[in-house]
């Protein structure tokens, strides 16, 4: 069936460091592809998205890059910030002709803290 | 305007009892879903509702689960008996329901509450 994996945390950086968190997906036909973050005590909010090959989503510094080559979508900031401590998760939708809001598949989530 | 709401924020409760956990989406939003994260685990999609019909209840892991959406408004996701292993975080979502307009699939974010932590002792 269809999954997301995403690398394992937690991950400990300094600011200003450049962050990567992979994600790597498994479905067929042709998936949305999202990056939700989880800020303490928050629900989840949607970071970014991509809904077709090669669509790169941006959002607050962020980017991931729809690859369906790789089937990945790796979430990457060029200089991290105290305020970006948080859970990440790597999640896709599967593509649907006829409008169904269907669920969301997510990856385990990637802790980041980052240290000033 | 006032998010997805979740009540209780925690629930500690012993193995065989019952606990009921609450869902209000974002007014006029007709999908809801509902998804659990177990610890250290992936999210984990449980059931979906359009207005109060179940769309969709393929992730409810057994027949103790019971959801239900009177009027189609909030939700409530009943635990009977609880066990151990339904320990974890419960999150609730809305999104909007609009049709499809062209041939490629439109997403309408789901916009997630915080979560009802469930500690089942």
């Amino acid at each position: 069936g269809d999954s997301v994996t995403q690398m394992e945390g937690p991950v400990t950086l300094s600011e200003e460091a450049f962050l990567t968190i992979n994600c790597t997906y498994t479905a067929t036909g042709y998936p949305s592809l999202f990056w939700y973050v989880q800020y303490p005590g928050e629900g989840l909010q949607l970071l970014l998205k991509a809904t077709k090959a090669d669509d790169k989503g941006s959002n607050k510094g962020f980017e991931a890059t729809y690859r369906k080559e790789t089937t990945s979508f790796h979430l990457e900031k060029g200089s991290v910030q105290v305020s970006d401590s948080a859970v990440y998760f790597c999640a896709l939708k599967k593509g649907n002709y006829g409008g169904s809001q269907g669920n969301l598949i997510f990856g385990k989530g990637t802790k980041l803290s980052v240290k000033p | 305007e006032a998010g997805v709401t979740q009540f209780p924020s925690h629930s500690v409760i012993e193995k065989g009892q019952t606990v009921t956990l609450r869902c209000d989406p974002i007014s006029g939003h007709d999908n809801l879903y509902w998804y659990r994260r177990v610890m250290g685990k992936e999210i984990k999609f449980l059931l979906h509702f359009v207005k109060e019909s179940k769309q969709d209840e393929s992730g409810m892991p057994n027949n103790r689960f019971l959801a239900e959406r009177t009027g189609g408004t909030y939700s409530t996701l009943k635990v009977q008996p609880a066990e151990l292993e339904d320990s974890g975080v419960y999150f609730c979502a809305s999104s909007q329901d609009r049709g499809l307009a062209g041939p490629r699939f439109s997403y309408n974010e789901q916009f997630f509450g915080p979560g009802t932590r469930l500690t089942v002792l």
